[in-house]
């Protein structure tokens, strides 16, 4: 069974870019959320995908985006990056759905640099 | 507004020693309370969860207690070694949705 995976580790990029990140959801899991954790700070929880659609959406602007594919993996898109935007993003993945479960589970997280 | 509140937000103990961290919340729908830990430059990893129908849950040297009533859990470590020294945070959910998270607790045990 293969755990939570993320790309890249690290990324640097400039104010105004955009950038995607990407995540591979744990063997079995049908639901990938995605949260933001600033230096210090617990994670905040960017949105969640279930089935290829979305499941729920926390306090972030549009210039956040998603998808989920049929196998599960999903991305994170930001656009008109600002240097708040400096921080770990995380992807948690779990079994969503009747049989489902809360435990999420979370990969390592990409580190995303705003210049 | 943070939903789960956390504390203390950093906390020094012996080897050997009880680790303890407190969390309340506000939202009775939460009905899902997970602890992570979290080492530098890593993801969170869960560490033992609880739901409110119980009001204790162990897992070897890890505690959680439950009080409805008061709104408020926590985590026990007992026999915390130099290896736990990380950073715990606690979490609720309300049904399979996202987890609120509190702000966390930088845990160190001293040799």
């Amino acid at each position: 069974e293969t755990g939570v995976t993320q790309s890249p580790t690290h990324l640097i990029k400039t104010r105004g870019q955009q950038v995607t990140l990407r995540c591979s959801s744990q063997s079995g899991h049908n639901t990938v959320s995605w949260y933001q954790q600033a230096l210090g700070q617990g994670p905040q929880f960017i949105f969640q995908y279930y089935r290829e659609e979305e499941n729920g959406r926390g306090n972030f602007p549009p210039r956040f985006s998603g998808l989920q594919f049929p196998n599960y993996s999903s991305e994170l898109n930001v656009n008109a990056l600002e240097l708040d935007d400096s921080a770990l993003y995380l992807c948690a993945s779990s079994l969503g759905g009747l049989a489902g479960s809360n435990e999420q589970f979370f990969g390592p997280g990409t580190r995303l640099t705003v210049l | 507004q943070q939903q789960v509140k956390q504390s203390p937000q950093s906390l020094i103990v012996q080897k050997g020693g009880i680790s303890i961290i407190n969390c309340a919340y506000e939202n009775t729908a939460f009905d899902y309370f997970p602890w992570y830990q979290q080492f530098p430059g890593k993801g969170p990893a869960l560490l033992i969860a609880i739901r409110p129908d119980v009001s204790e849950k162990k897992e070897g040297r890890f505690t959680i207690s439950f009080n409805k009533s008061a709104k408020q859990f926590s985590l026990h470590i007992m026999d915390s070694q130099p290896g736990d020294s990380a950073t715990y945070f606690c979490a609720a959910s309300a049904g399979a949705n996202n987890l609120f998270f509190g702000t966390g607790t930088r845990l160190t045990v001293i040799p």
